[in-house]
């Protein structure tokens, strides 16, 4: 079973800045099979990146996925007030789906 | 609009059984891979589970911890995924959420929350 790994476990920052969020394979991932969610308390998740690198449908640009193999990294390049949530990677392979542990933005 | 709406949560004894729906609308369901992913309280997100389409042999794929104890299966003609749980222990506790895709999860309910406890 693939596990992940994300860092940090918390990102402390404000509003119009930068979060770089990283997701590490303990071996290596698809990248057609690597996805990033979005949660906020009381809410379903809701899928923001697919294949690596594709946004969802209605997901703003300034969401980016990137990456490849074992190392992945989500980039919100300017943190608006609903960005405030926790964040999860998620793989498929050999017929199994694994999620990170996610990574909580937080207002600093 | 695409939607999942999963029913039939509840408190249930250590040892029960409970079987969950998630009934689907808006799109071709019988054309969907379908998943269980469920969060326990203040925790994270976990896979518990997988169903293929029938054209793709209907067949299902469970995480380890739940392997052997719940069951997937589907009806396509009601546009309704099942989730029946067996054998419930208290780390069962989460909100099971329905979702749909092959690779990775576009559509979500709102989730049914299952409580084990005496």
């Amino acid at each position: 079973e693939i596990v992940l790994t994300q860092s940090p476990g918390t990102l402390s920052l404000s509003p119009g800045e930068r979060a770089t969020l990283s997701c590490r394979a303990s071996q290596s991932v698809s990248s057609s099979y690597l996805a990033w969610y979005q949660q906020k308390p009381g809410q379903a998740p809701r899928l923001l990146i697919y294949g690596a690198s594709n946004r969802a449908t209605g997901i703003p640009d300034r969401f980016t996925g990137s990456g490849s193999g074992t190392d992945f990294t989500l980039i919100i390049s300017r943190l608006e007030p609903e960005d405030f949530a926790v964040y999860y990677c998620q793989q498929y392979g050999s017929s199994l789906f694994t999620f990170g542990p996610g990574t909580k933005v937080d207002i600093k | 609009e695409a939607q999942l709406v999963e029913s039939g949560g509840a408190l249930v004894k250590p040892g029960g059984s409970l079987r969950l729906s998630c009934a689907a609308s808006g799109f071709t369901f019988s054309d969907a891979w379908m998943s269980w992913v469920r969060q326990a309280p203040g925790k994270g997100l976990e896979w518990v589970g997988r169903i293929k389409t029938e054209t793709d042999g209907g067949t299902t794929d469970y995480a380890a911890p739940v392997k052997g104890r719940f069951t997937m299966s589907r009806d396509d003609s009601k546009n309704t995924l099942y989730l029946q749980l067996n054998s419930l222990k208290a780390e069962d506790t989460a909100v099971y959420y329905c979702t749909r895709g092959s690779n990775h999860f576009n559509l979500w309910g709102q989730g049914t929350l299952v409580t084990v406890s005496s």
